[in-house]
């Protein structure tokens, strides 16, 4: 089984600080995503990554930046945690692109920035 | 611009059927996906439709057709354990996918 893991469940952050989202699959996997999910929104693209140490902006990168150093982590960084973006994070993995294959998820992150 | 639309929230009962709509403008497309997701978990698999036509797996299936722009997900012999959210995504012509934001169906004993 493809697993994709989040490194925290829960997180709480101050306001200004510096926050790390790691996350790992297991499946070799090329592609990499990062979301965020907010009541009546839907799954919102922040960044993906095709392949390491590439990486491309979603929909709504402002904010973030990401981290693709090896094949299997990709990580979200929030340079400057602000309250606007408590939220739930989720990664997700696919196998390639042009491809049409699902995408697995990790298990989320909710962030509250305070 | 590209959009997906589905019912925001739905009601059922325990042990009827229910069909979840999806309709979708996309700039290509590459097939339509349907994922579960329960209150606070990640969304999981549920199917894939990229030709026309009825895809059936166990009490779900789901449709297609790309003349409309259209998809359903029928949920049989509903169970409380139904209870979720069900999300609808659409590969678009890069291979994109693009996310509805989810129908919440509430399963009524």
């Amino acid at each position: 089984d493809v697993k994709v893991t989040q490194s925290s469940r829960y997180l709480v952050k101050r306001t200004g600080e510096k926050v790390f989202l790691e996350c790992v699959q297991d499946m070799d996997h090329e592609n990499m995503f990062w979301y965020r999910q907010d009541p009546g929104l839907g799954l919102r693209l922040i960044y993906f990554s095709y392949d390491v140490k590439m990486k491309e902006k979603g929909d709504i990168p402002e904010g973030y930046s990401v981290s693709r150093e090896k094949k299997e982590r990709f990580s979200l960084i929030l340079e400057s945690a602000s309250t606007n973006q408590t939220s739930m994070y989720l990664c997700a993995s696919s196998l390639g692109s042009e491809v049409s294959t699902e995408a697995f998820f990790g298990q989320g992150t909710r962030l509250t920035v305070v | 611009g590209q959009n997906i639309d589905q019912p925001t929230e739905m009601t059922a009962t325990e042990g009827a059927i229910v069909q979840i709509n999806c309709t979708y403008q996309t700039s290509g497309f590459n097939g339509l996906f349907w994922y579960q997701q329960h209150a606070g978990e990640a969304p999981t698999f549920l199917s894939y439709n990229v030709l026309d036509g009825l895809e059936e797996k166990g009490r779900f299936s789901s449709f297609l057709s790309r003349s409309k722009g259209y998809s359903y997900l029928l949920l049989k012999e509903l169970q409380m354990k139904d209870s979720a959210s069900y999300l609808c995504a659409c590969l678009d012509s890069n291979y994109q996918l693009i996310w509805g934001a989810g129908t919440k169906l509430i399963i009524k004993p």
